[in-house]
Formats: structure tokens, C-alpha cells, sequence
């Protein structure tokens, strides 16, 4: 079994809808961290979420330590917003885990 | 504030033959990364320095890959002969401190490597 899951592994949906991407994990962790990957490669780093819930935007991130659970979330969504997004958990003093990521598809 | 620099940012090359990529991270970020991303596929980790020591290079396959970060600045990543499997993006990353675990990590635009 893989230490860390992301679901759905694609997903497609009409602009303005309420988008959730989850990730969930079986080991313990120090911190969890969401990424964006647009086509053509560049990465950038959105959250990083040790406890509770996070807000930049129209994205949320939340984390439930116990569940070993951690949910992003995109308001109103836009073509613009269609990318790979990736959880990453943080373990120990250098360990990270990347998961496999979830396609994300904003049609107009 | 200046990112992550990587060259070059395409590479064409013919199995057997050598390559290198060079990473020049944010400016006084004592982590840096080098990851290899397949097409499809999440970025793996293949080697982590903090200033100039390596701490994690534990997926780099030391026959053919070797990296450097000599004075605790730049950073060069060396295949040495490639394979058909090496063709990847090799991203690099950056991040301020040394709790990895915890610092945000700035990635560079990545190297786009074809072996033929």
C-alpha cells in the first residue's frame, strides 16, 4: 500500500464549480505540503499545513491530523486553474513523500 | 527576489554520450534539490543538499548520476553514459532553511532532457 493516496487521479469539470481534491496518508507526519503543476512544468508550492485549515484565494487547504486526511479546495474554478496538483508529507528532519498527483481540467 | 535558474532548459542527446545541468538557486537558500520527473509521472527526489553537504541520495543511481553544490551555492547534475530511461525533466529546488520538512520549496523551470 502507498504511504500517501491522492483521489480523484483526474478530474474534469465546468468553470465555477467547487473543485475538492483529497490526499490521504497511513504514516505520520510533521507537515503536508500542496503543490501546483502547470502543462509545460513549472511547480509552485501552494500550502503547507501542519494543523487546521488555510486560505489563499478561492483555494482552501485543511488537514485532519487523527484521519490522516488533508482536502484542497478551489471555489468558483477557472480554465485557469487547470494543472496537477500534488501532496507532499514531511516526515523526520528531511523525508518527503510525493504523491502521484491529481489532473485537474477547468472547462470554460 | 530572483527564482530558481536552471540551464540549459532543453537537452537532445544520443544514448552513451554525457550531459550536464546547472542550477543556480535563490540567493541564500541553504536547501537545494534535484529532482527527475518521467512524463506521467510525479517528481522523484534523487539527491538534497544542505549548503554543500549531501543528506538524502538515497535514489540516485551513483553509477551514471553524480551532482555537486560546490561552495554551497550552485549546483550541477551530471549524467555519465545516458540511457533511453534517463529522458525526464530534472527539476530543481530551493528552499530557505534546513527543516525540509516544514520550509517552502522553490522550483526552477526544469531541464527537458531527450535521449535518442
Amino acid at each position: 500500500k502507498n504511504e500517501v493516496e491522492q483521489s480523484p487521479q483526474n478530474l474534469t469539470a465546468q468553470e465555477g464549480e467547487f473543485i475538492t481534491i483529497n490526499c490521504s496518508y497511513s504514516v505520520g507526519i510533521s507537515a503536508l505540503h500542496w503543490l501546483q503543476q502547470h502543462p509545460g512544468g513549472g511547480i509552485v508550492s501552494l500550502f503547507m499545513l501542519s494543523s487546521g485549515k488555510k486560505k489563499h484565494g478561492r483555494l482552501i487547504a485543511t488537514i485532519n491530523i487523527q484521519e490522516k486526511h488533508s482536502s484542497l479546495h478551489i471555489t468558483a474554478s477557472h480554465p485557469r486553474d487547470s494543472a496537477v496538483y500534488i501532496c507532499v508529507l514531511a516526515r523526520g528532519n528531511y523525508q518527503l513523500i510525493w504523491g502521484a498527483g491529481t489532473k485537474l481540467i477547468i472547462k470554460p | 527576489e530572483a527564482g530558481v535558474a536552471q540551464s540549459p532548459r532543453y537537452k537532445i542527446i544520443e544514448k552513451r554520450q554525457s550531459v550536464a545541468f546547472w542550477c543556480n538557486p535563490i540567493s541564500g537558500h541553504a536547501t537545494l534539490y534535484w529532482y527527475q520527473q518521467i512524463l506521467g509521472q510525479g517528481p522523484k527526489l534523487l539527491i538534497q543538499f544542505q549548503n554543500n553537504g549531501v543528506v538524502d541520495d538515497s535514489q540516485l543511481p551513483k553509477d551514471r548520476f553524480s551532482a555537486e553544490r560546490l561552495k554551497g551555492v550552485d549546483s550541477t547534475l551530471k549524467i555519465q553514459p545516458a540511457k533511453l530511461e534517463d529522458s525526464a525533466v530534472y527539476l530543481c529546488a530551493s528552499s530557505l532553511g534546513v527543516q525540509p520538512r516544514t520550509d517552502t520549496q522553490y522550483f526552477g523551470p526544469g531541464t527537458r532532457l531527450t535521449v535518442l
